[in-house]
C-alpha cells in the first residue's frame, strides 16, 4: 500500500520536553511538508522540503526543527522554545513542481502539559 | 498576503439536497486550488484538484470550478448523503510550493 505514515497517533509530553515526530511515505514523492492545525484555524505551515538535505520554513517555524536525510523520511521535532506545543500535526509530501496534488498522513496529536 | 475564506463556516442539510461550498482568494495568481475533506480527528483526504488554466473538474458527485479571475471556488455535491458529513477544506498553491488554506465548512447531512 502506497502512502503517508504518521507515528504515533497519539503523543504526550511535559513542558520542557524535546519531542519528534515520526512521517513516513513510500509514494516516492520529492516534497514534503508539515503542517499545524488548531481549533478554528486553517493549516498552517511549518517545514517543507522539496529535496533530501534541504528544507525552508514555513510561516510558523519558531520552536520547531526538521531533518531531510533520506527521501521518504521528514521527521519534526517541537522543542521546548514552541511557547503553544499542543496541537494537531499533520505530514504531507506530494511531487516537485507546482501542478502536483499534496497528500496527507493521519495526523499526529501532540499534547503538552 | 494570500489569505482563503470559505463561507459559511457550517451548513446542515437534509439527505439527498444538492448543495454548494464556496472559497475564495484574494490573489489570483495561484498554481492550482485543490479541495479537501476530513473527518474528525483524522488526516485530510484530497477530494478535486484545479489548475490555475481549468475551470473545473469532477468526480463522481463532486464538482469544484474555479474562476481565477474573480479569486472563487465552488464545490458542488450532488445528491447528498450521511456519509457526506465532514469538514471541506479548500487550499490554494501559491508560489514556492506552499498551499494556503481556508478554516473549513463543516457539513452535516441529516439522514
Amino acid at each position: 500500500d502506497g502512502g503517508i505514515t504518521q507515528s504515533p497517533k497519539y503523543l504526550f509530553r511535559k513542558e520542557g520536553q524535546n519531542v519528534t515526530l515520526s512521517c513516513e511515505q513510500n509514494l516516492n514523492h520529492d516534497a514534503m511538508y508539515w503542517y499545524r492545525q488548531d481549533p478554528g484555524q486553517g493549516l498552517r505551515l511549518i517545514y517543507y522540503s522539496q529535496i533530501v538535505n534541504d528544507f525552508q520554513k514555513g510561516d510558523i517555524a519558531e520552536g520547531y526543527s526538521v531533518s531531510r536525510e533520506k527521501k521518504e523520511s521528514f521527521p519534526l521535532t517541537v522543542t521546548s522554545a514552541q511557547k503553544n506545543p499542543t496541537a494537531f500535526y499533520l505530514c504531507a509530501s506530494s511531487m516537485a513542481g507546482s501542478s502536483y496534488e499534496q497528500y496527507f498522513g493521519p495526523g499526529t496529536r501532540l499534547t503538552v502539559t | 498576503k494570500q489569505e482563503v475564506t470559505q463561507i459559511p463556516a457550517a451548513l446542515s442539510v437534509p439527505e439527498g439536497e444538492n448543495l454548494v461550498l464556496n472559497c475564495s482568494f484574494t490573489d489570483s495568481a495561484i498554481y492550482n486550488l485543490q479541495w479537501f475533506r476530513q473527518d474528525p480527528g483524522k488526516g485530510l483526504t484530497s477530494l478535486l484538484l484545479i489548475q490555475s488554466s481549468q475551470r473545473e473538474q469532477t468526480s463522481g458527485r463532486l464538482n469544484a470550478s474555479l474562476d481565477k479571475s474573480s479569486g472563487r471556488s465552488t464545490l458542488y455535491i450532488a445528491a447528498s448523503q450521511p456519509g457526506d458529513s465532514a469538514t471541506y477544506l479548500c487550499a490554494v498553491k501559491t508560489g514556492s510550493e506552499k498551499l494556503v488554506f481556508g478554516k473549513g465548512t463543516k457539513l452535516t447531512v441529516n439522514p
